[in-house]
Formats: structure tokens, C-alpha cells, sequence
């Protein structure tokens, strides 16, 4: 059974600190990771990863895969309090149709 | 336009009602899915749809009945729900059904079920 873990569960940090958000996953037929970032109802996308080693960023975001070890990080630096939310990590596995495994998501709350 | 537009946003039914969800997308993407979320859990596949035609079913009671009129429009009916249905159904669209897409979420039907 296609499994992803996300740590930690949550997490309070402070503006400005920079965190690590850690996804590992077992899945069969690897096709991409994503990251989503849920607030209040509809998970926004963030990234897709499929290559090991490259590093996605978008602003203060960034994130990499490693399929080697499995596992991918998503890294947010100079936190805000709109950064406050869940971050969903799902993988995305070559079966009948497009369908995507989920984690349980770390809840991250950013403190002024 | 990239949104997904999901309609009631909040529904309180009771146990013998019939109810609808119904969901729209203008981005000419040919899958489109029901997840259900119930809270600080993950969102759990229920329905696919690819090119209008059901292609995955996850196992889902009868009493959720999924139906795509249009490319561009999907629907879940309910009907004689369980109080533990209660949860956020939310509707995601895609541009293909095997090939490596991001999803797009609409903002979910928050439903209590009495």
C-alpha cells in the first residue's frame, strides 16, 4: 500500500525563523511529488517535483526531492503569518488513472 | 480563468434528504475529481472522472452518486447520508487523467449531516 509521512505534525515558529517541512513516502511507480498549501478550504498548488536534486523555489519557498532516499523537503524562509497553514505533500504514483496519495500535512502557525 | 467553483459552500442536511454538490471549471481540463476531508485529515479520493466517463470509483457507498453532465461540470448527489459523512467535499480539476498535472482544488462544500 502507497504510504506518505509528513513531520513534523505541527509546528509554532516566530516571523522572520526559516523551517523545514519533511515528506517521505513509499509508493510503487513513482511518478511526481507536489506540495500543496491548504489555509482555510482549497489546498493552492506549490510545486511538482519529479528529478532528484533539482530545487524548486518560488519566493520564499523552495524544494527538492530526493528519490534515492525518498523523501522531499519544502523549505520556507523569513517566515510570515500568512505563511499559517497546513502543507500538504502528495505523491502521485503510475496506476489507472491520476491519483494522488496524500500525507497527513503539518500545520504550521507563524506567531508575530 | 483558472478557479474551480464549488456550490453550496456549506450544507446541513438531514438524514433522509436528497441533496446535490455541484462543481465547475472553465480551464477546458478533461478530469475532475471528488476528495472528501474530514478535519486535520488529508483529503481522500473518491471519484475520477476522465473525458466525462467515470474511471475510478474508490470504493464509495451508494449513497453518493457522482455524475458529470459536461466537461465542464460534475456533480455528486447524496442521498440517506450517515451523520459521519460530515466533512469537506471538495472537487479538483486536472488537464489530463494519466499524465503528471497539478490539480486544482475548488473551495470545498463544508456538509453536516444531522
Amino acid at each position: 500500500e502507497d504510504k506518505v509521512v509528513q513531520s513534523p505534525l505541527s509546528l509554532v515558529v516566530h516571523e522572520g525563523d526559516t523551517v523545514t517541512l519533511n515528506c517521505s513516502y513509499e509508493v510503487t511507480n513513482f511518478r511526481s511529488l507536489l506540495w500543496y498549501k491548504q489555509e482555510k478550504k482549497a489546498p493552492t498548488f506549490l510545486f511538482m517535483l519529479t528529478s532528484s536534486g533539482i530545487e524548486k523555489k518560488s519566493g520564499r519557498l523552495s524544494s527538492i526531492l530526493d528519490k534515492k532516499e525518498l523523501f522531499s523537503i519544502l523549505n520556507i524562509t523569513a517566515t510570515q503569518t500568512g505563511d499559517s497553514a497546513v502543507y500538504l505533500c502528495a505523491v502521485e504514483a503510475l496506476k489507472a488513472g491520476n491519483m494522488l496519495t496524500f500525507g497527513g500535512g503539518t500545520r504550521l502557525m507563524v506567531k508575530p | 480563468d483558472t478557479e474551480v467553483t464549488q456550490t453550496p459552500k456549506h450544507l446541513v442536511m438531514g438524514m433522509t434528504n436528497k441533496k446535490s454538490l455541484k462543481c465547475e471549471q472553465h480551464m477546458g481540463h478533461r478530469a475532475m475529481y471528488w476528495y472528501k476531508q474530514k478535519a486535520k485529515k488529508p483529503p481522500e479520493l473518491m471519484f475520477v472522472y476522465s473525458y466525462e466517463k467515470l474511471s475510478i470509483n474508490e470504493s464509495v457507498p451508494s449513497r453518493f452518486s457522482p455524475e458529470c453532465p459536461n466537461s465542464s461540470l460534475l456533480n455528486l448527489h447524496l442521498h440517506a447520508l450517515q451523520p459521519e459523512d460530515s466533512a469537506l467535499y471538495l472537487c479538483a480539476s486536472s488537464q489530463g487523467h494519466l499524465s503528471v498535472e497539478k490539480l486544482f482544488f475548488g473551495s470545498g462544500t463544508q456538509l453536516s449531516v444531522l
